[in-house]
């Protein structure tokens, strides 16, 4: 099984801030990556996918970077409706698996 | 505007077989996608269960590959989940989604809570 690693686990951050997540793969998964965004007794909501391609509906602040084993998703202007806990995912082979997730909360 | 919602127990006996139908609508079961199933023990992260092809070809995660089933009946537009010998260790809520390929899961269930629990 591919294991994914992301970090931090959490963090505190105010609105307007930049934010930065990272995933990393334990074997090459070329641009197999997926964002996902949950908030709490929701269904998780897809923002980017094959690396950095934002889902139809998704703001532009959210960006995603990375090819290979280390990836990036960036949130530039945090908004209060960020907030949330976000999971990285590979595609590349199955199972299909995903980071322990990372939450962002306010500071 | 592809939704899918599941149904099943909210409560499994320890040992029995926990079952869920993911009911899909507008959109075929029968598209160019995987259906998938997902897990999330209460205040852990996602785990895939596994993935079926409307032809019947179907992954599972070797974690449960021994207790899992996912089969598809297209002539309701739904795919269902049989996961047996369960223990408390599979209390979790259970999402649906569709895996459309390159752009992955792009559509979830609201999610449904199952209790294994005597």
């Amino acid at each position: 099984d591919i294991q994914m690693t992301q970090s931090p686990s959490s963090l505190s951050a105010s609105v307007g801030d930049r934010v930065t997540i990272t995933c990393r793969a334990s074997q090459t998964i070329t641009t197999y990556l997926n964002w996902f965004q949950q908030k709490p007794g929701k269904a998780p909501n897809l923002l980017i996918y094959s690396a950095s391609i934002l889902q139809r509906g998704v703001p532009s602040r959210f960006s995603g970077s990375g090819s290979g084993t280390d990836f990036t998703l960036t949130i530039n202007s945090l908004q209060p409706e960020d907030f949330a806990t976000y999971y990285c995912q590979q595609s590349y082979s199955t199972p299909r698996t995903f980071g322990q997730g990372t939450k962002v909360e306010i500071k | 505007q592809v939704q899918l919602q599941e149904s099943g127990p909210g409560l499994v006996k320890p040992s029995g077989t926990l079952s869920l139908t993911c009911a899909v609508s507008g959109g075929s079961i029968s598209s160019n996608n995987w259906w998938v199933w997902v897990r999330q023990p209460p205040g852990q992260g996602l785990e895939w269960v596994g993935e079926i092809f409307h032809y019947g070809s179907a992954n599972y995660n070797p974690s449960l590959k021994s207790r899992v089933t996912i089969s598809v009946d297209k002539s309701r537009n739904q795919f269902s989940l049989d996961l047996n010998s369960v223990t408390a260790a599979d209390t979790a809520v259970y999402y649906c989604a569709r895996d459309s390929g390159l752009s992955s899961f792009d559509y979830w269930g609201q999610g449904t809570l199952v209790t294994v629990s005597s």
